[in-house]
Formats: C-alpha cells, structure tokens, sequence
C-alpha cells in the first residue's frame, strides 16, 4: 500500500509560516473527511494536532492550521517557533476493498 | 488519565513469532477503534492494523495480511497482535493508538514495544 507524499524538509524562520503538503489519491484524501496530522519530536510519541482534516483537539496551539483540496491536504504553522521543530506526518482512511488507514511519507521541519 | 501500555516485544529470529500486548484503562473500549502503528528505526510512522472493540471488525495493512492477527479482550480492555512468520523488516517500535471515535485522528497513543526480528 503505497504512503501519502509529502516533502522530505520544510524549513522557515521564526515567526514566519510555513505549510507543508500531503497528495493522496481519491481513495483516500480526496474521498473522505477522515485525514489527520502528526508531530513527533525526536525519541518521543506522535502527537494528534489536527483530526478531521480541520479540528484542532484541545490544547493545541491556534498556530496549527489545516485545510483539504480534491487530494491535498495542507497544514500550515503560522508564527512558527523554535519548538516546532518536529517531524511531522499525515494520514488518511484508505476506503476499498480491504479498508485500511495510510500514512504519509513524513516532513521534517526545520526552525532556521 | 487515559492510558495505553504495550508490552510483548523482544528479540526474535527470522520466522519466529511474538504476541504484542496493548492494555488500556480510564476510557470506555466500547464503540471505537485501537490500531496499532509501527515505525523502523530512524524511518516513518506505518499503520499495521486495527480492531474495532465492540464489533470485532479487522484491518490489516497488506504486508500484515496473512501473518499477523489482531485480536481483543473486552474483560482484560486489551488488544493484541499476534505477529507469526516474522521477517527482518517487522523491525520497529510498535505502538499502540486509540482512536477517537468517528474522526479518524488517534487522540492517545502508548510508548511503544520493540520488536527485533534479526538471527
């Protein structure tokens, strides 16, 4: 089963935005709602940071956006900071005949 | 607090078998989904399989079909994954995740077990 793609490394300044990509296919992003982000910093556990392909849960930072396009997903970090310093990964459910869930290749982003 | 905790990973030779544990408390298991996830070292994060509680329905990423089961115990709130014919690239930290219900986003994940298929 073939994984999301998104770009290896994204990097900005702080206080800049950056957003980073994640193209599927209409098996998955483009034919549901249920796509998700990740943040991983190094030796630690992922992190939910956006559900739904909109919804923050609580806690989460405001700074953290996300939005869909046909098969794109998009999140963006505005204002970014020092510790968004992170791995970053999205997913999707997979609907066909064996219905799966696919993450994405992973964007490590990098707080110049 | 929610919690999930795996346990059940080791050292294993190449077609060997490993039972993971992922044990859950302070949440309802009823209607929803545990997956488990694994990542090689230094790779991605990869979905390998998912249960749902109530209604025992299974998902199984391809490479898993066939070797692993994934299984669970409403009385113990605990899923397992039963991995046989084990190859060297099973290698990873396998985590288990809770899915919150409907949204497709896993809200708590555990620490993870290594497993180490090597001979």
């Amino acid at each position: 089963q073939s994984a999301l793609t998104q770009p290896a490394s994204v990097s900005g300044s702080p206080g800049q935005s950056i957003t980073i990509s994640c193209t599927g296919t209409s098996s998955d992003i483009g034919g549901n709602n249920l796509v998700s982000w990740y943040q991983q910093h190094p030796g630690k556990v992922p992190k939910l940071i956006i559900y739904g392909v909109t919804t923050r849960p609580s806690g989460v930072s405001d700074r953290f956006s996300a939005s869909k396009s046909g098969d794109t997903a998009s999140l963006t970090i505005s204002g970014l900071q020092t510790e968004d310093e992170a791995d970053y990964y999205c997913t999707s459910y997979r609907h066909s005949s064996s219905p799966s869930y696919v993450f994405g290749t992973g964007t490590k982003v990098t707080v110049l | 607090q929610v919690q999930l905790v795996e346990s059940g990973g080791g050292v294993v030779q190449p077609g060997g078998s490993l039972r993971l544990s992922c044990a859950g408390s302070n949440f309802t298991f009823g209607n929803l989904y545990i997956h488990w996830v694994r990542q090689a070292p230094g790779k991605g994060l990869q979905w390998v399989s998912a249960i749902h509680f109530d209604r025992s329905l299974q998902y199984y990423t391809d490479s898993a079909k066939g070797r692993f089961t994934i299984s669970r115990d409403n009385s113990e709130n605990t899923v397992y994954l039963q991995m046989n014919s084990l190859r060297p690239d099973d290698t990873a930290l396998y985590y288990c995740a809770k899915e919150e219900p409907g949204s497709g986003g896993f809200d708590y994940w555990g620490q993870g077990t290594l497993v180490t298929v090597s001979a």
